[in-house]
């Protein structure tokens, strides 16, 4: 299993505003997935992205995938305050398990 | 039903006791995972269960100690933990298809303090 990488690792905005985080892997992938966790909670799982796929929405959320840089980016549009949360990638190769990276924690004020 | 349900919600144990973290889903789900998360960091695998056969364990300790009775329950069993093993433990199931494994579902995870 492989490891993402999540830039950056803090993200402070305020509501309303859009929020980008991004997702850097090292090997080839079946699909790549973003989780969201509350604090201390369990995590949700927010979009899976192919690898044969580019874009992929979800209500606020926007997912994009460059195999050829082996980057994703999730944009999560007119951010609320229930947005906060950390937000972490698993890209996934074969049978491979997930594996997550430090995440990125997006604070959102009021 | 798309719940990953975990009991108890927090425990806290001296480090000569036995305790079992149990986890349940009716999702049809046949793969089922812990792992174990300290603060501020990511989770970290512990097993993996496929059909009921533990398919993963990533070294961990022999204290703790997994199980899975049926297809819908899986129990992680305490025994002589240390301090250092107090963390938040998640669950998460996921039906394993082709040759990829697809989205996991968490349940809310069952606080640890060992004293």
């Amino acid at each position: 299993s492989q490891q993402g990488e999540e830039d950056p690792q803090a993200l402070s905005i305020q509501e309303g505003e859009n929020a980008t985080m991004n997702c850097s892997y090292k090997t080839s992938i079946n699909n790549l997935q973003w989780y969201r966790q509350n604090s201390g909670r369990g995590l949700v799982h927010l979009i899976l992205i192919r690898s044969n796929e580019r874009e992929k929405h979800s209500g606020r959320l926007r997912v994009t995938l460059d195999t050829s840089k082996k980057s994703s980016s999730l944009l999560i549009t007119a951010s609320r305050a229930a947005d906060t949360a950390s937000y972490f990638c698993a890209p996934v190769s074969g049978y491979s398990t997930l594996t997550f990276g430090k995440g990125t924690m997006l604070l959102v004020s009021p | 039903d798309t719940e990953v349900t975990q009991t108890p919600k927090h425990l806290v144990m001296g480090m000569t006791n036995k305790k079992s973290l149990k986890c349940e889903q009716h999702m049809g789900h046949r793969a089922m995972y812990w792992y174990k998360q300290k603060a501020k960091k990511p989770p970290e695998l512990m097993f993996v269960y496929s059909y009921e056969k533990l398919s993963i364990n990533e070294s961990v300790p022999s204290r703790f100690s997994p199980e899975c009775p049926n297809s819908s329950l899986l129990n992680l069993h305490l025994h002589a933990l240390q301090p250092e093993d107090s963390a938040l433990y998640l669950c998460a199931s996921s039906q394993p298809t082709g040759n990829s494994h697809y989205e996991q579902y968490f349940g809310p995870g069952t606080r640890l303090t060992v004293t």
